[in-house]
């Protein structure tokens, strides 16, 4: 079974901290993506990240192939950044596959 | 923006009735999803659609059928709701890759 594990399951920071997710999957993709969820929201497309580095404001991915895995760093977050931060792999055409997420909570 | 809008938003059923959930885009996509999100699972493919006249089977299709009318419109059907599918769920329009998925803002769904 095509799986997307991610970690921690939930992240408390205090405000101006960076936040380090990581995700891992079971088989070897360059099709990856990072969702953001507000809660009880829609999903959210944040960066798309088939290999190497990615930045796009405040958050960067580095996707590594063939260690199968992806992270999302964010710097100096914010309060709104609070959510679920989701990631998800492409294993074949038209087909995505989503981890259970990472719940963050940025504390004032 | 990509416009996805779902009816109902909220939805209480009872167990052996039928439920019909709606998606609508105004973008054009050849390809949408029906998903369910349920705590530790996820987000799970149920059916897609890659136009007009197209249902395909996601991971967990069982219990459910899809309706692909127009481009623009692709619905959920629970024939006889049961109350494991009780869930919130989410239609998309778009693609893979580098043509990333539009999320609707989901329906919740409570089955009795």
């Amino acid at each position: 079974e095509q799986q997307v594990q991610q970690s921690p399951a939930s992240l408390v920071l205090q405000e101006a901290e960076n936040a380090e997710l990581q995700c891992s999957f079971s088989i070897f993709t360059n099709q990856v993506q990072w969702f953001y969820q507000r809660p009880g929201g829609r999903l959210v497309s944040l960066l798309y990240n088939p290999s190497g580095t990615k930045q796009s404001g405040r958050l960067t991915s580095t996707t590594v192939i063939k260690e199968r895995r992806s992270s999302l760093h964010i710097s100096s977050s914010q309060i709104t950044d609070s959510g679920t931060y989701l990631c998800a792999m492409e294993p074949h055409t038209n087909k995505v596959v989503f981890g259970t997420g990472t719940r963050l909570q940025v504390l004032p | 923006e990509a416009a996805v809008t779902q009816s109902p938003r909220n939805k209480v059923a009872v167990t052996g009735g039928k439920v019909t959930l709606s998606c609508n885009q105004t973008n054009n996509h050849n390809n949408m999803y029906w998903y369910r999100q349920d705590t530790g699972h996820g987000l799970r493919l149920i059916h897609y659609s890659y136009g007009a006249g197209s249902t395909e089977k996601g991971d967990i299709p069982d219990g459910y059928k899809a309706s692909r009318p127009s481009q623009e419109n692709f619905s959920l059907i629970l024939e006889l709701a049961t109350p494991s599918q009780t869930s919130v769920y989410f239609c998309a329009s778009g693609g893979t890759g580098q043509d990333t998925q539009y999320f609707g803002p989901g329906t919740r769904l409570l089955v009795l």
